[in-house]
Protein backbone atom coordinates (compact mmCIF):
# COMPACT_ATOMS: atom_id res chain seq x y z
CA UNK A 1 0.00 0.00 0.00
CA UNK A 2 1.20 3.34 -0.91
CA UNK A 3 1.78 5.94 1.98
CA UNK A 4 3.32 9.31 1.44
CA UNK A 5 4.84 11.31 3.94
CA UNK A 6 5.25 15.39 3.91
CA UNK A 7 8.07 16.83 6.54
CA UNK A 8 8.20 19.36 7.81
CA UNK A 9 4.34 19.29 8.85
CA UNK A 10 4.49 22.78 10.07
CA UNK A 11 7.08 25.50 8.68
CA UNK A 12 7.22 29.63 9.64
CA UNK A 13 9.97 31.13 7.97
CA UNK A 14 10.72 35.65 7.13
CA UNK A 15 9.82 37.01 3.76
CA UNK A 16 11.95 36.34 1.11
CA UNK A 17 13.56 33.05 2.45
CA UNK A 18 13.76 30.54 -0.12
CA UNK A 19 12.31 27.03 1.61
CA UNK A 20 11.84 23.35 0.54
CA UNK A 21 9.41 21.22 0.92
CA UNK A 22 9.70 17.41 1.20
CA UNK A 23 7.38 14.45 -0.09
CA UNK A 24 8.09 10.67 0.08
CA UNK A 25 6.06 7.85 -1.16
CA UNK A 26 7.14 4.15 -0.48
CA UNK A 27 5.84 3.08 -3.80
CA UNK A 28 8.62 4.13 -6.59
CA UNK A 29 5.65 2.64 -9.37
CA UNK A 30 4.09 5.68 -9.32
CA UNK A 31 2.64 7.42 -12.73
CA UNK A 32 2.56 11.02 -11.72
CA UNK A 33 2.83 13.79 -8.55
CA UNK A 34 1.16 16.47 -7.72
CA UNK A 35 1.61 19.40 -5.59
CA UNK A 36 -1.46 21.35 -4.20
CA UNK A 37 -1.42 24.61 -2.21
CA UNK A 38 -4.77 24.31 -0.03
CA UNK A 39 -6.11 27.73 1.79
CA UNK A 40 -8.45 27.85 5.26
CA UNK A 41 -11.64 26.51 4.32
CA UNK A 42 -11.24 25.94 0.64
CA UNK A 43 -10.59 23.08 -1.67
CA UNK A 44 -7.10 22.82 -3.23
CA UNK A 45 -5.22 24.02 -6.29
CA UNK A 46 -3.05 22.28 -8.03
CA UNK A 47 0.21 23.78 -8.43
CA UNK A 48 2.72 21.28 -10.32
CA UNK A 49 2.09 17.79 -11.94
CA UNK A 50 5.51 15.98 -12.75
CA UNK A 51 5.00 13.06 -14.94
CA UNK A 52 6.72 9.59 -13.84
CA UNK A 53 9.03 9.90 -16.86
CA UNK A 54 10.05 13.68 -15.86
CA UNK A 55 12.61 14.99 -13.52
CA UNK A 56 10.90 18.03 -12.43
CA UNK A 57 8.68 20.73 -13.39
CA UNK A 58 8.56 24.91 -12.50
CA UNK A 59 5.87 27.35 -12.18
CA UNK A 60 7.01 31.04 -11.38
CA UNK A 61 9.16 31.10 -8.06
CA UNK A 62 7.94 27.21 -7.69
CA UNK A 63 9.96 24.28 -9.06
CA UNK A 64 9.10 20.78 -7.81
CA UNK A 65 11.70 18.22 -8.64
CA UNK A 66 10.73 14.04 -8.48
CA UNK A 67 13.31 11.62 -7.92
CA UNK A 68 11.22 8.55 -8.38
CA UNK A 69 13.90 5.53 -7.67
CA UNK A 70 14.14 6.97 -4.37
CA UNK A 71 10.69 7.73 -3.78
CA UNK A 72 11.12 11.93 -2.67
CA UNK A 73 9.79 14.87 -4.41
CA UNK A 74 10.72 18.45 -3.22
CA UNK A 75 9.19 21.45 -3.49
CA UNK A 76 11.31 24.86 -3.62
CA UNK A 77 9.66 28.07 -3.22
CA UNK A 78 11.69 31.66 -3.78
CA UNK A 79 11.82 34.39 -2.09
CA UNK A 80 8.98 33.49 -0.02
CA UNK A 81 5.86 36.05 0.44
CA UNK A 82 3.33 36.08 3.36
CA UNK A 83 0.99 35.59 0.39
CA UNK A 84 2.62 32.09 -0.06
CA UNK A 85 0.94 31.10 3.94
CA UNK A 86 -1.23 27.77 2.77
CA UNK A 87 -1.18 24.00 3.46
CA UNK A 88 0.86 22.56 0.64
CA UNK A 89 -0.09 18.96 -0.43
CA UNK A 90 1.61 15.96 -2.19
CA UNK A 91 -0.07 13.35 -4.01
CA UNK A 92 0.83 10.59 -5.50
CA UNK A 93 -1.50 8.51 -8.38
CA UNK A 94 -0.47 4.92 -9.47
CA UNK A 95 -2.02 5.10 -13.14
CA UNK A 96 -3.86 7.03 -15.44
CA UNK A 97 -6.99 6.93 -13.76
CA UNK A 98 -5.07 9.60 -11.64
CA UNK A 99 -6.50 7.71 -8.22
CA UNK A 100 -4.50 10.09 -5.72
CA UNK A 101 -2.43 8.97 -2.33
CA UNK A 102 -2.02 12.28 -0.55
CA UNK A 103 0.45 12.81 2.21
CA UNK A 104 -0.62 15.20 5.47
CA UNK A 105 0.26 18.26 4.50
CA UNK A 106 3.37 20.62 5.20
CA UNK A 107 1.23 23.83 7.19
CA UNK A 108 3.65 27.13 5.68
CA UNK A 109 3.51 30.34 7.14
CA UNK A 110 5.69 33.18 5.72
CA UNK A 111 6.09 36.19 8.18
CA UNK A 112 5.97 40.00 6.98
CA UNK B 1 -18.05 28.48 -15.53
CA UNK B 2 -18.08 27.66 -12.49
CA UNK B 3 -16.11 25.26 -12.11
CA UNK B 4 -16.78 22.03 -9.32
CA UNK B 5 -19.57 23.38 -6.99
CA UNK B 6 -20.59 21.86 -4.06
CA UNK B 7 -23.88 22.61 -1.50
CA UNK B 8 -24.49 22.46 1.11
CA UNK B 9 -20.78 24.27 2.51
CA UNK B 10 -22.16 22.95 5.75
CA UNK B 11 -24.37 20.60 7.76
CA UNK B 12 -24.72 19.02 10.86
CA UNK B 13 -26.51 15.52 11.18
CA UNK B 14 -27.74 13.56 13.94
CA UNK B 15 -26.70 9.94 14.47
CA UNK B 16 -28.45 7.85 12.18
CA UNK B 17 -30.06 10.49 9.51
CA UNK B 18 -29.16 10.47 6.06
CA UNK B 19 -28.46 13.22 3.46
CA UNK B 20 -26.81 13.56 0.09
CA UNK B 21 -23.98 15.87 -0.87
CA UNK B 22 -24.28 17.41 -3.95
CA UNK B 23 -21.36 17.99 -6.44
CA UNK B 24 -21.72 19.44 -10.10
CA UNK B 25 -19.24 20.13 -12.61
CA UNK B 26 -19.50 22.42 -15.64
CA UNK B 27 -16.39 21.96 -17.45
CA UNK B 28 -17.23 18.37 -19.19
CA UNK B 29 -14.86 16.39 -17.31
CA UNK B 30 -15.23 12.71 -17.36
CA UNK B 31 -13.49 11.74 -14.36
CA UNK B 32 -15.32 12.76 -11.05
CA UNK B 33 -13.57 11.64 -7.20
CA UNK B 34 -14.86 12.34 -3.87
CA UNK B 35 -12.24 12.41 -0.72
CA UNK B 36 -12.63 13.13 3.08
CA UNK B 37 -10.11 15.01 5.04
CA UNK B 38 -9.66 14.40 8.66
CA UNK B 39 -8.16 17.46 10.23
CA UNK B 40 -4.39 17.83 10.18
CA UNK B 41 -4.52 15.39 7.51
CA UNK B 42 -4.62 14.68 3.61
CA UNK B 43 -7.74 13.78 1.80
CA UNK B 44 -8.65 9.72 1.56
CA UNK B 45 -10.85 8.61 -1.80
CA UNK B 46 -13.98 7.26 -0.98
CA UNK B 47 -15.64 6.55 -4.42
CA UNK B 48 -14.59 7.55 -7.96
CA UNK B 49 -16.09 7.82 -11.65
CA UNK B 50 -14.71 7.52 -14.90
CA UNK B 51 -17.74 8.70 -16.57
CA UNK B 52 -21.81 8.58 -16.72
CA UNK B 53 -22.86 5.29 -15.64
CA UNK B 54 -19.34 4.06 -13.99
CA UNK B 55 -18.54 4.28 -10.51
CA UNK B 56 -15.75 2.24 -8.40
CA UNK B 57 -14.52 2.27 -4.89
CA UNK B 58 -11.63 4.42 -3.52
CA UNK B 59 -9.84 3.79 0.04
CA UNK B 60 -12.90 4.71 2.46
CA UNK B 61 -16.08 3.59 1.04
CA UNK B 62 -17.63 1.79 4.17
CA UNK B 63 -20.51 4.19 5.03
CA UNK B 64 -21.06 6.21 1.16
CA UNK B 65 -23.16 5.41 -1.72
CA UNK B 66 -22.27 7.58 -5.25
CA UNK B 67 -24.25 7.59 -8.36
CA UNK B 68 -23.52 9.25 -11.61
CA UNK B 69 -26.28 9.72 -14.25
CA UNK B 70 -24.84 12.44 -16.18
CA UNK B 71 -21.63 14.19 -16.68
CA UNK B 72 -22.10 17.11 -14.32
CA UNK B 73 -23.31 15.55 -11.58
CA UNK B 74 -21.59 13.37 -8.86
CA UNK B 75 -23.62 12.74 -5.14
CA UNK B 76 -22.76 11.19 -2.61
CA UNK B 77 -24.75 9.47 0.04
CA UNK B 78 -24.54 8.78 3.24
CA UNK B 79 -27.66 6.41 4.87
CA UNK B 80 -26.72 6.05 8.57
CA UNK B 81 -24.70 8.86 9.76
CA UNK B 82 -22.23 7.83 12.04
CA UNK B 83 -19.51 10.04 14.71
CA UNK B 84 -16.61 8.70 12.73
CA UNK B 85 -18.00 10.07 9.23
CA UNK B 86 -18.06 13.60 10.89
CA UNK B 87 -15.22 14.97 8.56
CA UNK B 88 -14.52 17.52 5.53
CA UNK B 89 -15.54 16.44 1.93
CA UNK B 90 -14.02 17.38 -1.39
CA UNK B 91 -15.78 16.70 -4.78
CA UNK B 92 -13.23 16.83 -7.77
CA UNK B 93 -13.11 16.43 -11.05
CA UNK B 94 -10.90 16.05 -14.17
CA UNK B 95 -10.18 15.64 -17.84
CA UNK B 96 -7.70 13.30 -19.71
CA UNK B 97 -4.95 13.75 -17.88
CA UNK B 98 -5.16 17.00 -16.88
CA UNK B 99 -4.91 18.00 -12.87
CA UNK B 100 -7.55 17.59 -10.87
CA UNK B 101 -9.73 20.27 -9.68
CA UNK B 102 -11.66 20.76 -6.48
CA UNK B 103 -14.87 22.23 -5.21
CA UNK B 104 -14.08 24.13 -1.62
CA UNK B 105 -15.90 21.51 0.38
CA UNK B 106 -18.91 20.51 2.70
CA UNK B 107 -17.64 20.56 6.64
CA UNK B 108 -20.17 17.50 8.05
CA UNK B 109 -20.78 17.31 11.27
CA UNK B 110 -22.87 14.47 13.19
CA UNK B 111 -23.04 14.80 16.88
Amino acid sequence: KQEVTQIPAALSVPEGENLVLNCSFTDSAIYNLQWFRQDPGKGLTSLLLIQSSQREQTSGRLNASLDKSSGRSTLYIAASQPGDSATYLCAVSRNAGNMLTFGGGTRLMVKP
Amino acid sequence: NAGVTQTPKFRILKIGQSMTLQCTQDMNHNYMYWYRQDPGMGLKLIYYSVGAGITDKGEVPNGYNVSRSTTEDFPLRLELAAPSQTSVYFCASRLGNQPQHFGDGTRLSIL
